[in-house]
């Protein structure tokens, strides 16, 4: 049974940086094609694409966002990093890490709501 | 980016009767291998996104038979045979062929 689950800091300030933790189980990174990735929701608002990572540690990035993320892995631990620099209020969001293979996300944690604000 | 386009974003349905959403790309979604790499989603009231269809047409695992997907190339859609209560959320096709995936805007289904 594969779960994922993102854990990281509810609150942040505008300019800090945000650190978010996807645990999984049921798969290990280590199989062929098998990545994670990150995708965020604005409240009321369409999903947004962010970034992925596979076990070869081949990353991916939005462009638009490049700059500022992250993603990392530890194998051992069952866990993909997040990093995402100089937050900002429209960075508001439920971010949600997905397990990807065969081409599709066909899992989704149950999501972290971050929110922006001084 | 490719661009996915939704229509209608708010759909309306009485129980029982058909529904059809339409998405488009604004690149074709076949890759050389033969396959396209169309997802759907359905994100349910206060719930994460749930696979519905892969590759276009393929129902994911204990996805019901009244849902459905065809197309091709830049147009597909998504069809539920018989609308019931528990479909009601926020479906969101998305493309995976390219960096960045990319979604479309949502359509809203509801209960009239």
């Amino acid at each position: 049974q594969i779960t994922l689950k993102e854990s990281g800091p509810s609150l942040v300030k505008p300019t800090q940086t945000l650190t978010l933790t996807c645990t999984f189980s049921g798969f290990s990174l280590s199989t062929s094609g098998v990545a994670v990735g990150w995708i965020r929701q604005p409240p009321g608002k369409a999903l947004e694409w962010l970034a992925l990572i596979y076990g070869n540690d081949d990353k991916r990035y939005s462009p638009s966002l490049k700059s500022r993320l992250t993603i990392t892995k530890d194998t051992s631990k069952n866990q993909v990093v997040l990093i995402m620099t100089n937050m900002d209020p429209v960075d508001t969001a439920t971010y949600y890490c997905a397990h990807r293979r065969d081409w599709t996300y066909d899992y989704w944690g149950q999501g972290t709501l971050v929110t922006v604000s001084s | 980016d490719i661009v996915m386009t939704q229509s209608p974003l708010s759909l309306p349905v009485t129980p029982g009767e058909p529904a059809s959403i339409s998405c488009r790309s604004s690149q074709s979604l076949l890759h050389s291998n033969g396959y396209t790499y169309l997802d759907w989603y359905l994100q349910k009231p206060g719930q994460s996104p749930q696979l519905l269809i892969y590759w276009g047409s393929n129902r994911a695992s204990g996805v019901p038979d009244r849902f459905s997907g065809s197309g091709s190339g830049t147009d597909f859609t998504l069809k539920i045979s018989r609308v019931e209560a528990e479909d009601v959320g926020v479906y969101y096709c998305m493309q995976g062929l390219q960096y960045p995936h990319t979604f479309g805007q949502g359509t809203r289904l509801d209960i009239k």
